[in-house]
C-alpha cells in the first residue's frame, strides 16, 4: 500500500491524558499535513511541514497540541491533557511540493475523549 | 482570506439523473480549486483539480466540474449519477501561500434506486 497511513485508526483516552497518533506520508512527498474533523464539517487545518521543517500552525493548535516530523518522514501529532473537545477525526495527509498538487489523506484517527 | 461555500447541506438526485453540487469560491488571485469525496469509514479522496485552461475539468468516477469566473463558481457534476455516488462532497480552494487546503463544509449526496 503506497498510501497515507495512521496509527492508530481509534484511540479513546480519559480527559486528561495525553496521547501520540502517527503519520506515514507517501514515500516521495515532501509535505505533509494534519486536519482536524467534527462531525459535520469539512476539515479544519492544523499545521504543515515541508521535509522536517514546521512551517505553519493554525491557531486552532493550542499549546497542548505538538507535531513533529524528525526525519522528514513520518510525523507525530501528540496532544497533552485531552480534553471532551479534542474528540474528533484527525487526519493527515501528503503531497508533492509545488503551488498546484492536490493532498491525499490517510484514513484517519478517530479521538474519543472520555 | 481564501474561502469556499458549498450552499447546499444535502443533495438528492435520483439514480441515473444529472447531478450538479455546488461551490461558490472567493480568493485573492488565480483560484486553485478541488473536489474531494468521503466516503463513510474511508479517508477523502481527491476528485478532480481547476488551476488553469479549460473551464471544463474531468475527473475520477466520471464527475466533472466546470470553473465560472464570472458567477465564482466552481459545481461539480455528472451525467447520470449512481446509488455508490451517494457520499459527503467537499470543494476546496489552495490557501494562500499555496500549501495548505481550504476545505467547505461539505454536502452530503444522497443517490436513490
Amino acid at each position: 500500500d503506497t498510501g497515507v497511513s495512521q496509527d492508530p485508526r481509534h484511540k479513546i483516552t480519559k480527559r486528561g491524558q495525553n496521547v501520540t497518533f502517527r503519520c506515514d506520508p507517501i514515500s516521495e512527498h515532501n509535505r505533509l499535513y494534519w486536519y482536524r474533523q467534527t462531525l459535520g464539517q469539512g476539515p479544519e487545518f492544523l499545521t504543515y511541514f515541508q521535509n522536517e521543517a514546521q512551517l505553519e500552525k493554525s491557531r486552532l493548535l493550542s499549546d497542548r497540541f505538538s507535531a513533529e516530523r524528525p526525519k522528514g518522514s513520518f510525523s507525530t501529532l501528540e496532544i497533552q491533557r485531552t480534553e471532551q473537545g479534542d474528540s474528533a477525526m484527525y487526519l493527515c495527509a501528503s503531497s508533492k511540493g509545488g503551488m498546484n498538487t492536490e493532498a491525499f489523506f490517510g484514513q484517519g484517527t478517530r479521538l474519543t475523549v472520555v | 482570506a481564501q474561502s469556499v461555500a458549498q450552499p447546499e447541506d444535502q443533495v438528492n438526485v435520483a439514480e441515473g439523473n444529472p447531478l450538479t453540487v455546488k461551490c461558490t469560491y472567493s480568493v485573492s488571485g488565480n483560484p486553485y480549486l478541488f473536489w474531494y469525496v468521503q466516503y463513510p469509514n474511508r479517508g477523502l479522496q481527491f476528485l478532480l483539480k481547476y488551476i488553469t485552461g479549460d473551464n471544463l475539468v474531468k475527473g475520477s468516477y466520471g464527475f466533472e466540474a466546470e470553473f465560472n469566473k464570472s458567477q465564482t463558481s466552481f459545481h461539480l457534476k455528472k451525467p447520470s449519477a449512481l446509488v455508490s455516488d451517494s457520499a459527503l462532497y467537499f470543494c476546496a480552494v489552495l490557501g494562500t501561500g499555496g500549501f495548505k487546503t481550504i476545505f467547505g463544509a461539505g454536502t452530503r449526496l444522497f443517490v436513490k434506486a
